[in-house]
Protein backbone atom coordinates (compact mmCIF):
# COMPACT_ATOMS: atom_id res chain seq x y z
CA UNK A 1 0.00 0.00 0.00
CA UNK A 2 1.27 3.48 -0.23
CA UNK A 3 3.40 4.77 2.93
CA UNK A 4 5.77 7.44 3.55
CA UNK A 5 9.05 7.34 4.70
CA UNK A 6 11.25 10.55 6.70
CA UNK A 7 14.07 10.92 8.91
CA UNK A 8 12.84 10.83 12.24
CA UNK A 9 14.97 12.57 14.49
CA UNK A 10 15.31 14.53 16.59
CA UNK A 11 16.78 17.17 14.66
CA UNK A 12 19.02 19.98 16.25
CA UNK A 13 20.22 22.90 14.21
CA UNK A 14 21.50 26.04 15.13
CA UNK A 15 19.78 29.22 14.18
CA UNK A 16 20.37 30.41 10.01
CA UNK A 17 21.49 26.67 9.58
CA UNK A 18 20.57 24.87 6.00
CA UNK A 19 17.87 22.01 6.90
CA UNK A 20 16.77 19.36 5.07
CA UNK A 21 14.43 16.77 5.87
CA UNK A 22 14.50 13.82 3.95
CA UNK A 23 11.29 11.91 2.85
CA UNK A 24 10.43 9.26 0.58
CA UNK A 25 7.30 7.53 -0.81
CA UNK A 26 5.54 4.27 -2.13
CA UNK A 27 2.58 5.23 -3.87
CA UNK A 28 0.49 3.21 -7.02
CA UNK A 29 -0.43 6.14 -9.44
CA UNK A 30 0.07 9.87 -8.87
CA UNK A 31 0.37 11.17 -5.34
CA UNK A 32 -0.52 14.60 -4.41
CA UNK A 33 2.94 15.47 -1.63
CA UNK A 34 2.90 17.40 1.04
CA UNK A 35 4.93 19.01 4.00
CA UNK A 36 2.81 19.70 7.25
CA UNK A 37 3.62 21.45 10.06
CA UNK A 38 2.73 21.06 13.94
CA UNK A 39 3.96 23.82 16.20
CA UNK A 40 4.04 23.38 20.06
CA UNK A 41 0.33 22.78 21.29
CA UNK A 42 -1.01 23.39 17.87
CA UNK A 43 -2.97 21.74 15.36
CA UNK A 44 -1.76 20.63 11.75
CA UNK A 45 -0.65 23.42 9.56
CA UNK A 46 -0.35 22.55 5.59
CA UNK A 47 3.24 24.07 4.90
CA UNK A 48 3.23 23.51 1.39
CA UNK A 49 1.99 21.04 -1.53
CA UNK A 50 2.91 19.55 -4.48
CA UNK A 51 0.81 17.72 -7.35
CA UNK A 52 2.69 16.29 -9.90
CA UNK A 53 5.90 15.38 -10.84
CA UNK A 54 8.48 18.21 -10.73
CA UNK A 55 6.60 20.48 -9.02
CA UNK A 56 7.95 22.50 -6.41
CA UNK A 57 6.47 23.67 -3.37
CA UNK A 58 7.24 26.68 -1.29
CA UNK A 59 6.15 28.77 1.67
CA UNK A 60 8.12 30.69 4.54
CA UNK A 61 11.18 29.63 2.79
CA UNK A 62 10.91 26.04 2.84
CA UNK A 63 10.72 24.51 -0.36
CA UNK A 64 10.17 20.67 -1.38
CA UNK A 65 10.06 19.27 -5.16
CA UNK A 66 8.30 16.33 -5.98
CA UNK A 67 10.38 13.87 -7.86
CA UNK A 68 8.71 10.76 -9.11
CA UNK A 69 12.34 9.36 -10.43
CA UNK A 70 13.53 8.62 -7.23
CA UNK A 71 10.52 8.97 -5.46
CA UNK A 72 11.30 12.03 -2.66
CA UNK A 73 10.20 14.94 -1.83
CA UNK A 74 12.59 16.49 0.78
CA UNK A 75 11.87 19.70 2.84
CA UNK A 76 14.57 22.11 2.80
CA UNK A 77 15.17 25.77 3.96
CA UNK A 78 18.47 27.80 3.65
CA UNK A 79 18.92 29.35 6.97
CA UNK A 80 16.26 27.76 9.83
CA UNK A 81 15.06 30.54 12.56
CA UNK A 82 14.38 29.85 16.26
CA UNK A 83 10.44 29.97 15.61
CA UNK A 84 10.90 26.97 13.22
CA UNK A 85 10.66 24.94 15.76
CA UNK A 86 8.16 22.35 15.38
CA UNK A 87 7.17 18.85 14.01
CA UNK A 88 7.15 18.14 10.30
CA UNK A 89 4.82 15.30 8.47
CA UNK A 90 5.68 14.28 5.24
CA UNK A 91 2.30 13.32 3.66
CA UNK A 92 0.40 12.20 0.65
CA UNK A 93 -2.73 11.64 -0.73
CA UNK A 94 -3.96 9.42 -3.67
CA UNK A 95 -6.06 11.59 -5.18
CA UNK A 96 -5.37 15.40 -6.41
CA UNK A 97 -7.57 16.27 -3.21
CA UNK A 98 -7.11 15.50 0.30
CA UNK A 99 -8.80 12.69 0.60
CA UNK A 100 -7.14 10.07 3.01
CA UNK A 101 -3.63 11.74 3.53
CA UNK A 102 -1.25 9.27 4.90
CA UNK A 103 1.21 10.92 7.08
CA UNK A 104 5.42 10.06 7.74
CA UNK A 105 6.25 9.29 11.37
CA UNK A 106 6.95 12.82 11.80
CA UNK A 107 10.80 14.87 12.07
CA UNK A 108 11.22 17.23 15.22
CA UNK A 109 13.33 20.08 14.68
CA UNK A 110 14.45 22.27 17.35
CA UNK A 111 16.43 25.37 16.25
CA UNK A 112 18.86 26.81 19.06
CA UNK A 113 20.28 30.51 18.72
CA UNK B 1 -8.25 31.85 7.88
CA UNK B 2 -10.25 28.91 8.28
CA UNK B 3 -10.89 26.91 11.63
CA UNK B 4 -11.59 23.77 13.40
CA UNK B 5 -12.11 23.33 17.01
CA UNK B 6 -11.81 20.62 19.25
CA UNK B 7 -13.53 20.22 22.43
CA UNK B 8 -12.33 19.08 25.25
CA UNK B 9 -8.61 20.05 24.61
CA UNK B 10 -7.73 16.53 26.94
CA UNK B 11 -9.79 14.62 29.25
CA UNK B 12 -8.95 12.17 31.90
CA UNK B 13 -11.39 9.31 32.53
CA UNK B 14 -12.10 5.76 34.13
CA UNK B 15 -12.05 2.66 31.99
CA UNK B 16 -15.07 1.66 31.25
CA UNK B 17 -16.62 4.79 30.80
CA UNK B 18 -17.77 6.43 27.21
CA UNK B 19 -15.86 9.73 26.14
CA UNK B 20 -17.38 12.07 23.80
CA UNK B 21 -14.89 14.48 21.58
CA UNK B 22 -16.50 17.53 19.21
CA UNK B 23 -14.72 18.45 15.77
CA UNK B 24 -16.14 21.72 14.71
CA UNK B 25 -15.30 23.90 11.57
CA UNK B 26 -16.02 27.44 12.53
CA UNK B 27 -16.43 29.34 9.42
CA UNK B 28 -17.39 26.85 6.94
CA UNK B 29 -19.07 24.18 6.47
CA UNK B 30 -17.74 21.03 5.94
CA UNK B 31 -19.41 17.84 4.42
CA UNK B 32 -16.38 15.54 4.99
CA UNK B 33 -14.30 15.34 7.92
CA UNK B 34 -11.20 13.02 9.41
CA UNK B 35 -10.09 11.75 12.25
CA UNK B 36 -7.29 10.50 13.59
CA UNK B 37 -5.21 9.02 16.46
CA UNK B 38 -1.79 10.11 17.08
CA UNK B 39 0.08 8.47 19.08
CA UNK B 40 3.20 9.87 21.51
CA UNK B 41 6.26 10.25 19.12
CA UNK B 42 4.37 8.66 16.37
CA UNK B 43 2.82 9.84 13.36
CA UNK B 44 -1.03 10.45 12.59
CA UNK B 45 -3.14 7.19 11.89
CA UNK B 46 -6.52 7.76 10.17
CA UNK B 47 -9.04 6.27 11.72
CA UNK B 48 -11.88 7.11 9.82
CA UNK B 49 -13.84 9.60 6.98
CA UNK B 50 -16.94 11.52 8.92
CA UNK B 51 -19.31 12.06 6.28
CA UNK B 52 -22.76 14.75 6.84
CA UNK B 53 -26.21 12.29 6.97
CA UNK B 54 -24.06 9.64 6.17
CA UNK B 55 -22.35 6.48 8.03
CA UNK B 56 -18.33 7.11 8.75
CA UNK B 57 -16.17 5.47 6.59
CA UNK B 58 -13.94 2.95 8.83
CA UNK B 59 -10.17 2.36 7.90
CA UNK B 60 -8.80 -1.12 8.43
CA UNK B 61 -8.27 -2.46 12.17
CA UNK B 62 -10.87 0.33 13.44
CA UNK B 63 -13.61 -0.68 15.77
CA UNK B 64 -16.48 1.23 14.28
CA UNK B 65 -18.24 0.14 17.43
CA UNK B 66 -15.65 1.07 19.77
CA UNK B 67 -14.99 4.54 17.82
CA UNK B 68 -18.62 6.14 17.22
CA UNK B 69 -18.56 8.66 14.75
CA UNK B 70 -21.69 11.41 14.08
CA UNK B 71 -21.43 13.80 11.15
CA UNK B 72 -24.90 15.43 12.55
CA UNK B 73 -24.34 18.62 10.93
CA UNK B 74 -22.50 20.55 8.14
CA UNK B 75 -20.10 21.61 11.04
CA UNK B 76 -19.55 19.20 13.72
CA UNK B 77 -18.44 15.63 13.77
CA UNK B 78 -18.32 13.61 17.27
CA UNK B 79 -15.89 10.89 18.02
CA UNK B 80 -17.53 8.53 20.97
CA UNK B 81 -14.65 6.35 22.46
CA UNK B 82 -17.38 3.36 23.80
CA UNK B 83 -15.88 1.47 27.00
CA UNK B 84 -12.71 3.02 27.43
CA UNK B 85 -9.68 1.33 28.03
CA UNK B 86 -5.91 2.25 28.80
CA UNK B 87 -4.94 1.27 25.59
CA UNK B 88 -7.42 3.91 24.06
CA UNK B 89 -5.51 6.50 25.56
CA UNK B 90 -3.98 8.59 22.87
CA UNK B 91 -3.95 11.94 21.10
CA UNK B 92 -7.30 12.45 18.86
CA UNK B 93 -7.04 15.30 15.77
CA UNK B 94 -9.91 16.13 13.13
CA UNK B 95 -9.69 17.44 10.30
CA UNK B 96 -12.49 19.57 7.89
CA UNK B 97 -11.98 19.55 4.26
CA UNK B 98 -13.36 23.69 3.06
CA UNK B 99 -13.92 24.17 -0.70
CA UNK B 100 -13.39 27.07 -2.11
CA UNK B 101 -14.12 27.24 -5.86
CA UNK B 102 -12.48 24.52 -7.34
CA UNK B 103 -9.88 24.22 -4.44
CA UNK B 104 -10.07 22.12 -1.45
CA UNK B 105 -8.11 22.81 1.65
CA UNK B 106 -8.09 20.42 4.91
CA UNK B 107 -7.44 22.12 8.18
CA UNK B 108 -6.70 20.10 11.61
CA UNK B 109 -8.25 20.35 14.95
CA UNK B 110 -5.66 21.42 17.61
CA UNK B 111 -6.66 17.73 18.69
CA UNK B 112 -7.76 16.48 22.01
CA UNK B 113 -5.52 14.47 24.56
CA UNK B 114 -7.40 11.50 26.52
CA UNK B 115 -5.83 9.71 29.17
CA UNK B 116 -7.79 6.33 30.70
CA UNK B 117 -6.74 5.35 34.12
Amino acid sequence: GNSVTQMEGPVTLSEEAFLTINCTYTATGYPSLFWYVQYPGEGLQLLLKATKADDKGSNKGFEATYRKETTSFHLEKGSVQVSDSAVYFCALSEKTSYDKVIFGPGTSLSVIP
Amino acid sequence: GAVVSQHPSRVICKSGTSVKIECRSLDFQATTMFWYRQFPKKSLMLMATSNEGSKATYEQGVEKDKFLINHASLTLSTLTVTSAHPEDSSFYICSAINFLGLQETQYFGPGTRLLVL
